[in-house]
């Protein structure tokens, strides 16, 4: 599996725009790119995930540039309620060695302020 | 839909005896559950894979004979920390699979404090 680096705290306020960059250098051919989120004492849940290019869905933005040894989670306008861990995994989807496994890195701590 | 549960949601006991945590997927079959651990202010270690109907996989310095996992059923794994003590106190989460491997649907958590 990949390792992955991320930043381990951000600030923000509350309306912005937050972007939290992973990265991937040794990234395989099969490998997807997933974020998790994680409030306290309480299990992760599943944000994101893409292989190339721009996924958007109602949460998220995530951003994969062609080599895709980074890639971008875009939270548009946080508020105080998306102050979280962010954790980034790569891992692969469709090879033999699908196992299933998530390693979890450090993550991202996300502070929102007022 | 896609929901796991965890039982219970904390517990308390006394060094050198046994907890049983259940985790459920209550609204999908999940052939493959994981439990993790999670140390305050840690990230998640995997500590093993649950498959149905067969013995679970452990990561490497996990003790199998201490974290006895059981998967009986499609909806159903649950881990017993066996003689605990202090230091197995921690957070354990499980998740589940539905379609997607790496699209995992954690529970809510158990938090373990022995004394």
């Amino acid at each position: 599996l990949a390792k992955t680096t991320q930043p381990i705290s951000m600030d923000s306020y509350e309306g912005q725009e937050v972007n939290i960059t992973c990265s991937h250098n040794n990234i395989a051919t099969n490998d997807y790119i997933t974020w998790y989120q994680q409030f306290p004492s309480q299990g992760p849940r599943f944000i994101i995930q893409g292989y190339k290019t721009k996924v958007t869905n109602e949460v998220a933005s995530l951003f994969i540039p062609a080599d895709r040894k980074s890639s971008t989670l875009s939270l548009p306008r946080v508020s105080l309620s998306d102050t979280a861990v962010y954790y980034c995994l790569v891992g692969d989807l469709l090879g033999s060695s699908n196992t299933g496994k998530l390693i979890f890195g450090q993550g991202t701590t996300l502070q929102v302020k007022p | 839909g896609a929901v796991v549960s965890q039982h219970p949601s904390w517990v308390i006991c006394k060094s050198g005896t046994s907890v049983k945590i259940e985790c459920r997927s209550l609204d999908f079959q999940a052939t493959t559950m994981f439990w993790y651990r999670q140390f305050p202010k840690q990230s998640l270690m995997l500590m093993a894979t649950s498959n149905e109907g067969s013995k679970a996989t452990y990561e490497q310095g996990v003790e199998k004979d201490k974290f006895l996992i059981n998967h009986a059923s499609l909806t159903l794994s649950t881990l017993t920390v066996t003689s605990a003590h202090p230091e197995d106190s921690s957070f354990y989460i499980c998740s589940a699979s539905r379609d997607s491997p790496y699209e995992q649907y954690f529970g809510p958590g158990t938090r373990l404090t022995v004394t």
